[in-house]
């Protein structure tokens, strides 16, 4: 079965200053795909990077890149130049795919970290 | 068009009513999903529905009943509820196979 673990349940971290946010994974499919979301206080789900197994390079979006290193199962959330915006809980996600339903996807969550900027 | 929708955002119901969440998309998406969402935990799988089949129960109980009458239209049918059940309830859509995963900004119940 696949996991995913983020150790950090809460990170405090000065505006403008970088963030990292940690995320390991465990699976024993060749293929697969790797997910940040933020989701503040409001409760929605907001999709910020995708990695993909296979992709060669990191991926970037804006100010968030995805440090992946696949031999050691990890792939971090960069958030360069924190905002104060930027105070939210932050999930990692893998997608599973269900192969016996066509074109279906189950994601499954590490616990969070929630981020903090303060000014 | 690139949101999925969910209505209503709040909804407080009482252990005898039935209410239903409405969940609807126009990206062309064939999967949808319901997730559930305790406070301070990561969503956890409802249900899911390819190409507009039931594909998934994870062991819901029947007082939550999914539909899903159409390609973007996504109903959760509900029906004497416990007060645990009080969560956030979260719609998601996918394309197939990539990195096209979208939420819902979710439906906060209380069951009173």
């Amino acid at each position: 079965a696949q996991k995913i673990t983020q150790t950090q349940p809460g990170m405090f971290v000065q505006e403008k200053e970088a963030v990292t946010l940690d995320c390991t994974y465990d699976t024993s499919d060749p293929s697969y795909g790797l997910f940040w979301y933020k989701q503040p206080s409001s409760g929605e789900m907001i999709f910020l990077i995708y990695q993909g197994s296979y992709d060669q390079q990191n991926a970037t979006e804006g100010r968030y890149s995805l440090n992946f290193q696949k031999a050691r199962k990890s792939a971090n959330l960069v958030i360069s130049a924190s905002q104060l915006g930027d105070s939210a809980m932050y999930f990692c996600a893998m997608r599973e795919d269900l192969l016996l339903i066509q074109g279906a996807q189950k994601l499954v969550f590490g616990q969070g970290t929630r981020l903090t900027i303060n000014p | 068009d690139t949101e999925v929708t969910q209505t209503p955002k709040h909804l407080v119901m009482g252990m005898t009513n039935k209410k239903s969440l409405k969940c609807e998309q126009h990206m062309g998406h064939r999967a949808m999903y319901w997730y559930k969402q305790k406070a301070k935990k990561p969503p956890e799988l409802m249900f899911v529905y390819s190409y507009e089949k039931l594909s998934i129960n994870e062991s819901v109980p029947s007082r939550f009943s999914p539909e899903c009458p159409n390609s973007s239209l996504l109903n959760l049918h509900l029906h004497a509820l416990q007060p645990e059940d009080s969560a956030l309830y979260l719609c998601a859509s996918s394309q197939v196979l990539g990195n096209g995963y979208t939420f819902g900004s979710g439906t906060r119940l209380t069951v009173v």
